[in-house]
Parts: C-alpha cells; structure tokens; sequence
C-alpha cells in the first residue's frame, strides 16, 4: 500500500487563483513527520514545511498555509494568490520510524502544479 | 557556499565509462543520502550514511558505488551503467537519522546513459 499518496498527477491554475494541494498519509506509528518540498524546474527539492503528528494546529506562511488533520491522515498545501514562479512539482513526504531508532523518509508521487499569467 | 551543493549538475556518459558525482554539504549535518529520481516514479532512497558509515542499501545494483571520506562530502561512483539509469541524482544531509529530522537536498546531478 503506497503510504503518502498525491492523487492529483497535474493541476493547472490562472495567477491569482487560489489552489489546494491533496496529500493522504498511511502509518501505524504515533509519532511521525510531514514534509512538503518544492521541485522547481531547476531540479532542487525545496524544504517548505515539516510537522510533527502532535501538532495538528495550521500553519500559515505568507500565501502559503498548511492543514493537517489526523482524522483524515491529511495534510493539505494550499496556495493563496498563486503566481507563475509557484510553477513546480510539490511533494509531500512522510517520516516515521516504523520500530526503528531511525526515520524512513517517503515520499508522494508529487504533483505538478502550473500557474499560466 | 551555503547547503548542499552539488557537481556537476549534467552529465552524459557511455555504458563503458566510470564516472563519479559529487555531493558537499555546509550544514554540519551527520547523516547523508542518495536518492534517484526517474520519469514518473516517486525518489528512491539508494544510499545512507550516517557517520561516515554506510548503513543503509536499498537493493541497489553494484554499478553504483558510494563513498563517504568525511561527514561533509559523498560520491557516488558510478561504472558500466545501464540507459535505465539515466535519471535525477539527489543528494541530501540531515542532522542526524532520527524521525525528526529534516532532510535538505542540492541541485541533482542530471544523468544521460547512452
């Protein structure tokens, strides 16, 4: 069973639009880590965000907001006002120990998300 | 130079050549990673090393050889590669393994195997 699953393969939005990015998570563990990173066309993954599973309070950074909530194994990216430089491939990704002393870090297939001027 | 750099960031090579692909990072972090990227497919952890010690493998074929000579620096080595492996390269460095920790990763270095 795929553990972070992104079910939107592509999204394409107008600048200004406001647009919400799905991430669903699997774990049986009680203490683990969201991520979002961004991959823009230049290759490199970009740290945005990391949560703990305790902390389902959202974020909010700018345009950029964050809602995680547990019951659901969701942790949604939403862009406000997006812009043409948003254009990239967003990936969410799960950390969890799983009964190690160490994290795993999975990833989401990613969504490529283009905003046309 | 600041994070995780890496060189070079293109690369083509034949399936006979040997080529090596670095990583440096200038965080201070103990742990680093290798990952490949492919067309379509979710990052692939290949490579860990915490400590200047590899830890972990995940089935990766032998053509692939990393090398870690300080907490600072990875290479991965790579020989008699197949055009399948043409893909991303990623590198990245943590603090240290814990499920906490926050991976940060350089540019890639972009693969073409002829």
């Amino acid at each position: 069973a795929q553990k972070v699953t992104q079910a939107q393969t592509e999204i394409s939005v107008v600048e200004k639009e406001d647009v919400t990015l799905d991430c669903v998570y699997e774990t049986r563990d009680t203490t683990y880590y969201l991520f979002w990173y961004k991959q823009p066309p230049s290759g490199e993954l970009v740290f945005l965000i990391r949560r703990n599973s305790f902390d389902e309070q959202n974020e909010i950074s700018g345009r950029y907001s964050w809602n995680f909530q547990k019951s659901t194994s969701s942790f949604n990216f939403t862009i406000t006002a997006s812009q043409v430089v948003d254009s990239a491939v967003y990936f969410c990704a799960l950390s969890e120990a799983g009964g190690t002393s160490y994290g795993k870090l999975t990833f989401g297939q990613g969504t490529i998300l283009t905003v046309h001027p | 130079e600041t994070g995780v750099t890496q060189t070079p960031r293109h690369l083509v090579m034949g399936m006979t050549n040997k080529k090596s692909l670095k990583c440096e990072q200038h965080l201070g972090h103990n742990a680093m990673y290798w990952y490949k990227q492919s067309a379509k497919k979710p990052l692939e952890l290949m490579f860990v090393y915490s400590l200047e010690e590899r830890v972990e493998n995940n089935s990766v074929p032998s053509r692939f050889s990393p090398e870690c000579p300080n907490s600072s620096h990875l290479f991965l080595h790579l020989h008699t590669l197949q055009p399948e492996d043409s893909a991303l390269y990623l590198c990245a460095s943590s603090q240290d393994r814990t499920v906490r920790e926050t991976q940060y990763f350089g540019p890639g270095t972009r693969l073409l195997v002829l």
